[in-house]
């Protein structure tokens, strides 16, 4: 089974900022891929950035970087410059790379946090 | 990328009656399509995994009978819940799992309210 923890219901931090949003996983699988979603007060998920187990390079997008710790299965997200556009719920999300079946594709996502960034 | 609608974005209804979901991809075949559960301020729940052309794989104190879904083509799949109640208001996505991108690409989101 799976498992994605995210310890901070919600953050704060000052525009232009930079701010760390943690996320713990748990897995037996040996090749999986983490995911960190935003989702605005409208509803929709919208994809940030992507890292797999097997990559050697912490993942980035534009202000978006993951911190990729696999020895402690940490994948924290930081976001450089915060923006007031930023305020937002995200998600960090586990998949396993499980080829075929109808699990594969599936998702399992953390808590949550709401990040408020302040002018 | 790839697009998803969902219609509709919001319905309100009334106890009892039965309200249908509809999830498109509209730029991709998709033969696996999810559908999520989310309350205020919470995570995403998987209900179900939803297969083209066979029975959706529902989780774990999902009730089938209740949320039925139908992924009769490779671009629709529907969620219908049956008897609506109130406590069944919530926010409802579907994503569709692209093959060829190893990508879940996710829907707009429909918020059901029922009175």
């Amino acid at each position: 089974a799976q498992k994605i923890t995210q310890t901070q219901p919600g953050m704060f931090v000052q525009e232009k900022e930079a701010v760390t949003l943690d996320c713990t996983y748990d897995t037996s699988d040996q090749s999986y891929g983490l995911f960190w979603y935003k989702q605005p007060s409208s509803g929709e998920m919208i994809f940030l950035i992507y890292q797999g187990s097997y990559d050697e390079q912490n993942a980035t997008e534009g202000r978006y970087s993951l911190n990729f710790q696999k020895a402690r299965k940490s994948a924290n997200l930081v976001i450089s410059a915060s923006q007031l556009g930023d305020s937002a719920m995200y998600f960090c999300a586990m998949r396993a790379h499980q080829a075929g079946g109808t699990s594969y594709g599936k998702l399992t996502f953390g808590q949550g946090t709401i990040l408020t960034v302040h002018p | 990328g790839a697009v998803v609608s969902q219609h509709p974005s919001r319905v309100i209804c009334k106890s009892g009656t039965s309200v249908k979901i509809e999830c498109r991809s509209l730029d991709f075949q998709a033969t696996t399509m999810f559908w999520y559960r989310q309350f205020p301020k919470q995570s995403l729940m998987l209900m179900a995994t939803s297969n083209e052309g066979s029975k959706a794989t529902y989780e774990q104190g999902v009730e089938k009978d209740k949320f039925l879904i139908n992924h009769a083509s490779l671009t629709l799949s529907t969620l219908t819940v049956t008897s609506a109640h109130p406590e069944d208001s919530s926010f409802y996505i579907c994503s569709a799992y692209r093959g060829s991108t190893d990508t879940q690409y996710f829907g707009p989101g429909t918020r059901l309210t029922v009175l």
